[in-house]
């Protein structure tokens, strides 16, 4: 079955520690995203990569990194300077062509403790 | 820029009743509509989605038609069910530079038996 996964589902954090969240798609897309989720607030855009060695900041990049080193992988690092990173997180995919819709992952929960 | 209005809810409604979930945006340009669906813990899946202006979008009871000259792509179902308790999402996308996505603020769906 083609889709988009990621890993885990639940994770917890302590404060200070960078935590990594993984994001795989065996779509044949070309771009990935990621977005955070927060009550009330939508989606906020944290990353994009539209194709293999290459990234854009997001609406909401600061205290977040990735990596795009392989087309079907665009891991999140959730960095010890992101003030408040407790949130549920989405990876995407798209063609990466216009006006197409993304593809979305089933989300991470973040929890700093 | 881009921009997505949809209420934010919760929107009750018993089950069998008549949905509408208003939406409306701005854009530059011919972008395309989409409406996804997050049931809770989940990701975004989607709904449906218009091309072009009086295109009507439609899956699993569900339509939208893309209304250019009052910018509005309603979402609305005849008869709800307890299953359709969810966050409802309208979404664009334009011919920007990497297929930008403008996400509305979601709004809740609680259908009651």
């Amino acid at each position: 079955d083609g889709g988009i996964t990621q890993s885990p589902k639940y994770l917890f954090r302590k404060e200070g520690q960078n935590v990594t969240l993984s994001c795989e798609q065996n779509l044949n897309h070309d771009a990935m995203y990621w977005y955070r989720q927060d009550p009330g607030q939508g989606l906020r855009l944290i990353y994009y990569s539209q194709i293999v060695n290459d990234f854009q900041k997001g609406d909401i990049a600061e205290g977040y990194s990735v990596s795009r080193e392989k087309k079907e992988s665009f891991p999140l690092t959730v960095t010890s300077a992101q003030k408040n990173p407790t949130a549920f997180y989405l990876c995407a995919s798209s063609p990466g062509r216009a006006y197409n819709e993304q593809f979305f992952g089933p989300g991470t929960r973040l929890t700093v403790l | 820029g881009n921009s997505v209005t949809q209420m934010e809810g919760p929107v009750t409604l018993s089950e069998e009743a008549f949905l509408t979930i208003n939406c409306t945006y701005t854009a530059t340009g011919y972008p395309s509509l989409f409406w996804y669906v997050q049931y809770p813990g989940e990701g975004l899946q989607l709904l449906l989605k218009a091309t072009k202006a009086d295109d009507k979008g439609s899956n699993k009871g569900f339509e939208a038609t893309y209304r250019k000259e009052t910018t509005s792509f309603h979402l609305e179902k005849g008869s709800v069910q307890v299953s359709d308790s969810a966050v409802y999402f309208c979404a664009l996308s334009n011919d920007g530079g990497y297929q930008k996505v403008t996400f509305g603020i979601g709004t809740k769906l609680q259908v009651i038996p």
